[in-house]
């Protein structure tokens, strides 16, 4: 079974950190994807990776960045957390090719006071 | 731009009464329609890709098809542990082809 496991399940902080949401998958899949996804607003990409260091900007990349320096982890960073950055944050990976259904880990949820 | 409607936004159902949910979408040349389940506050867990219209698959009480404009998710006898949001996503191969696009889903009660 493929397996995407977050960081954390639940994350509280404040106006202006620095948060980084890790993320690893262990089905050695080329592609992963940070979404967030919101009420009323459905699940909204962030950014994506298509290799190692490869990285492209998604629908909202504003206000943040991400890494991915092995295969396997994809990192989020929120650069300096704002409110409006409270939301639940999916991971996804996806193989290339013909076949190109994501996995999704377990959610972050986050909230930023 | 691909889009992807999903209806109803949500439905009730006695346990044991069949339905379906429906996924409409526009798309510049599709390469696969995908659904999802999500439960509440967990990631979408991965049901069906469909490939191409006339195309079905099935798992335990689901049954998923494919024509050229939209999808059905098809429940039959639900029991009360189908109780989820049903999310439908397109790939094409249009312009940022790397992105699925995702509908807002169906949330789907079923009641003993």
């Amino acid at each position: 079974d493929v397996k995407v496991t977050q960081s954390s399940r639940y994350l509280v902080k404040r106006t202006g950190e620095k948060v980084f949401l890790e993320c690893v998958q262990d089905m050695d899949h080329e592609n992963m994807f940070w979404y967030r996804q919101d009420p009323g607003l459905g699940l909204r990409l962030i950014y994506f990776s298509y290799d190692v260091k490869m990285k492209e900007k998604g629908d909202i990349p504003e206000g943040y960045s991400v890494s991915r320096e092995k295969k396997e982890r994809f990192s989020l960073i929120l650069e300096s957390a704002s409110t409006n950055q409270t939301s639940m944050y999916l991971c996804a990976s996806s193989p290339t090719g013909t076949s190109y259904e994501q996995y999704f880990g377990p959610g972050t949820r986050l909230t930023v006071t | 731009e691909d889009q992807v409607t999903q209806s109803p936004e949500a439905l009730r159902l006695q346990e044991g009464e069949s339905s379906s949910l429906n996924c409409s979408y526009t798309v510049s040349g599709l390469r696969g329609l995908f659904w999802y389940r999500q439960d509440p506050g967990k990631g979408p867990e991965f049901l069906f890709t469909l490939y191409s219209a006339g195309e079905e698959k099935e798992k335990e009480r689901l049954k998923a098809t494919l024509t050229k404009k939209e999808s059905f998710l098809h429940i039959t006898a639900p029991k009360p542990e189908d109780s989820a949001t049903y999310l439908c996503a397109v790939w094409g191969s249009g312009a940022g082809s790397y992105q699925l696009t995702f509908g807002k889903g169906t949330k789907l009660s079923v009641i003993p």
